[in-house]
């Protein structure tokens, strides 16, 4: 079965400061990985995904096939990233449905 | 982007009775469409797939007699939630899939009191 983990609920940084949300997964095969982000009061949107190798409001993912993770960076945060995040996994073996991770608040101090 | 559209955006209701909730692929066709449901501070947990012309697809643990999906056209997937009691207050998100892009949209939410 395919699994999506965020281990961290909340995290809080600073303006400027290097954020880091973790993502890892469970998956026999290769998935497709993605990062979506709510906005407060808006719907969800895709953020970015592994197969683009894109940087997106200056934030980045690298897929890392042997410590199954997709951890999401950007190495100064703005007031304005301050949202929900969720890494979520789709693959072959499951329909190509998205699995979410618990999601990540992630909130950015002035 | 494409845009998704769900329809009303929030409802209160008796319980008891029915409520039917909307989603709309407005600029594109979509076979497949994912219905969701939110809990305060939690993650969408995935309730049904839906696809065009067939019957839905159910998680484990979705009554499918309580949550009704039609999905009749290429860019229309209603969810009826039945004789709908206070447990099922939550925020339902609709989202449908663009196979041209392999991106799935989603909705802005519904959000559903029940009293």
């Amino acid at each position: 079965a395919q699994r999506v983990t965020q281990p961290e609920k909340l995290l809080s940084v600073f303006k400027g400061a290097p954020v880091e949300l973790k993502c890892n997964y469970s998956y026999s095969g290769s998935p497709e990985l993605f990062w979506y982000v709510q906005y407060s009061r808006q719907r969800l949107q895709l953020l970015l995904r592994h197969i683009s190798r894109e940087s997106i409001k200056g934030f980045t993912a690298d897929l890392n096939k042997g410590e199954t993770s997709f951890h999401l960076k950007k190495p100064f945060a703005q007031e304005e990233d301050s949202a929900m995040y969720y890494c979520a996994l789709s693959g072959i073996n499951a329909g190509n449905m998205l699995t979410f991770g618990g999601g990540t608040r992630l909130m950015v101090k002035p | 982007g494409a845009v998704v559209s769900q329809h009303p955006s929030w409802v209160i209701c008796k319980s008891g009775t029915s409520v039917k909730i909307e989603c709309r692929s407005l600029d594109f066709q979509a076979t497949t469409m994912f219905w969701y449901r939110q809990f305060p501070k939690q993650s969408l947990m995935l309730m049904a797939t839906s696809n065009e012309g067939s019957k839905a697809t159910y998680e484990q643990g979705v009554e499918k007699d309580k949550f009704l999906i039609n999905h009749a056209s290429l860019t229309l997937s209603t969810l009826t939630v039945t004789s709908a009691h206070p447990e099922d207050s939550s925020f339902y998100i609709c989202s449908a899939r663009d196979w041209s892009l392999n991106t799935q949209y989603f909705g802005p939410g519904t959000r559903l009191t029940v009293l």
